[in-house]
């Protein structure tokens, strides 16, 4: 069965602190994603990778970075967090083979709380 | 740019009555177009999805068709059950060389009651 993990579904943070998400999926997929969840406004793409090392902005980069040095992992990393960054955090991934129906599949969620 | 637009929340029906939740979309190219579906409590799952214009896609009861004439993928099912109350997400791909993410709408929660 298809598996995208996160590693913490519940943090507390504070203000200041670098805060590392981590997600694994094990279904050899290409692609990985990192979304926020905030009520009113929908996910949000923060950023994506499209192969290992690889990386690419999405649309609320600003306070995150990536790293994927393995396939199957993918994290975000809030090298400063605020408390703008209470969020739920969605991580997810597909396959790139066909052009743009590939379903992406979504680990239950990470919800940060920054204090 | 890309964008979904659906309707706004909540909506509240009772058991076995009609469900439908407006989505339209702005694009460019021909994206394919989902519905996600986020129950309490867990991540988004795939509901249905179709890859070109005409396609229905359908699962659980629930179907969508693809218009391209109206910019529109609204999601319908026939009867409800208190077990669909959840939050819906209407969504197109949005590819370009470095690989293909979703742009989703807000979001509409819907509460069935018995």
């Amino acid at each position: 069965d298809v598996k995208v993990t996160q590693s913490s579904r519940y943090l507390v943070k504070r203000t200041g602190e670098k805060v590392f998400l981590e997600c694994v999926q094990d279904m050899d997929h290409e692609n990985m994603f990192w979304y926020r969840q905030d009520p009113g406004l929908g996910l949000r793409l923060i950023y994506f990778s499209y192969d290992v090392k690889m990386k690419e902005k999405g649309d609320i980069p600003e306070g995150y970075s990536v790293s994927r040095e393995k396939k199957e992992r993918f994290s975000l990393i809030l090298e400063s967090a605020s408390t703008n960054q209470t969020s739920m955090y969605l991580c997810a991934s597909s396959s790139t083979g066909g052009r743009s129906g590939n379903t992406i599949y979504f680990g239950e969620g990470s919800w940060l709380t920054v204090v | 740019g890309n964008s979904v637009t659906q309707m706004e929340g909540p909506v509240t029906l009772s058991e076995e009555a009609f469900l439908t939740i407006n989505c339209t979309y702005t694009a460019t190219g021909y994206p394919s177009l989902f519905w996600y579906v986020q129950y309490p409590g867990e991540g988004l799952q795939l509901l249905l999805k179709a890859t070109k214009a005409d396609d229905k896609g359908s699962n659980k009861g629930f179907e969508a068709t693809y218009r391209k004439e109206t910019t529109s993928f609204h999601l319908e099912k026939g009867s409800v059950q208190v077990s669909d109350s959840a939050v819906y997400f209407c969504a197109l791909s949005r590819f370009n060389q470095a690989g293909t993410a979703l742009i989703f709408g807000k979001g509409t929660t819907l509460s069935v009651s018995s």
